[in-house]
């Protein structure tokens, strides 16, 4: 069965510093891959997408997030965390099954510290 | 602007009072979908719309009803709510086919006492 993990449920980075925000997914056909975030109180904004072509795509405030297939991941990066950055995160996968178009991962939560 | 709307967005209620949330888009998209979102369980779909008339469950549909009348409004119903039901309800949107990418409302929260 199609299914997407994010293997870390909580992570705190220190503003400026590096951030990585692990996902693995679970579907045998070629993916449909999105990272969504959740700030506070606010609704779900899509980050970026991948669909096709280049691997490593660009999102908006900074992030990126690169697709490999060979280890069905789909990692999402920021060069340098900046405190309006935590919010939770959570990584999507559209399959193509009637209904379920779009598979979540249980999310993580980061938080960032000065 | 393009986009999802969804009423109320705090809702509390208490055990056995029907209530309706509605969803309204605005962007023509023939699929229509709910989901709660619950800490540590991520976004989990209730029913789906692929068109005016056509809904179908989805993996959480226990409690829940939806009805598809005209093709911008997608309300979700609880005849009965019950505690269990309190959580955080996201509507989306999106063009059939394609490449999936869904269009979310700004949330509905809804606590049942």
């Amino acid at each position: 069965a199609q299914s997407v993990t994010q293997p870390d449920i909580h992570i705190t980075v220190s503003e400026g510093a590096s951030l990585e925000l692990r996902c693995n997914y679970s579907y045998g056909a070629t993916p449909y891959l999105f990272w969504y975030v959740q700030s506070p109180g606010q609704g779900l904004q899509l980050l970026l997408k991948y669909f096709s072509g280049d691997t490593l795509v660009q999102g908006i405030k900074g992030f990126e997030a690169e697709f490999k297939r060979s280890q069905s991941s789909f990692n999402l990066r920021k060069p340098s965390v900046h405190w309006s950055d935590a919010a939770e995160y959570f990584c999507a996968v559209g399959v193509n099954q009637a209904g379920t178009a779009l598979i979540f991962g249980k999310g993580t939560t980061l938080s960032v510290s000065s | 602007e393009a986009q999802v709307t969804q009423n109320p967005r705090y809702l509390i209620t208490v055990t056995g009072k029907k209530l309706t949330v509605t969803c309204s888009q605005n962007m023509n998209h023939e699929y229509m979908s709910w989901y709660r979102q619950d800490p540590g369980l991520g976004l989990r779909q209730i029913y789906y719309s692929m068109n005016v008339e056509v809904t179908d469950k989805g993996d959480v549909p226990e409690g829940y009803k939806v009805s598809r009348k005209e093709k911008r409004n997608f309300p979700l119903i609880l005849e009965s709510p019950s505690p269990n039901q309190t959580s955080l309800y996201f509507c989306a949107s999106r063009i059939s086919g394609g490449t999936y990418e869904q269009y979310f409302g700004p949330g509905t929260r809804l606590t049942v006492t």
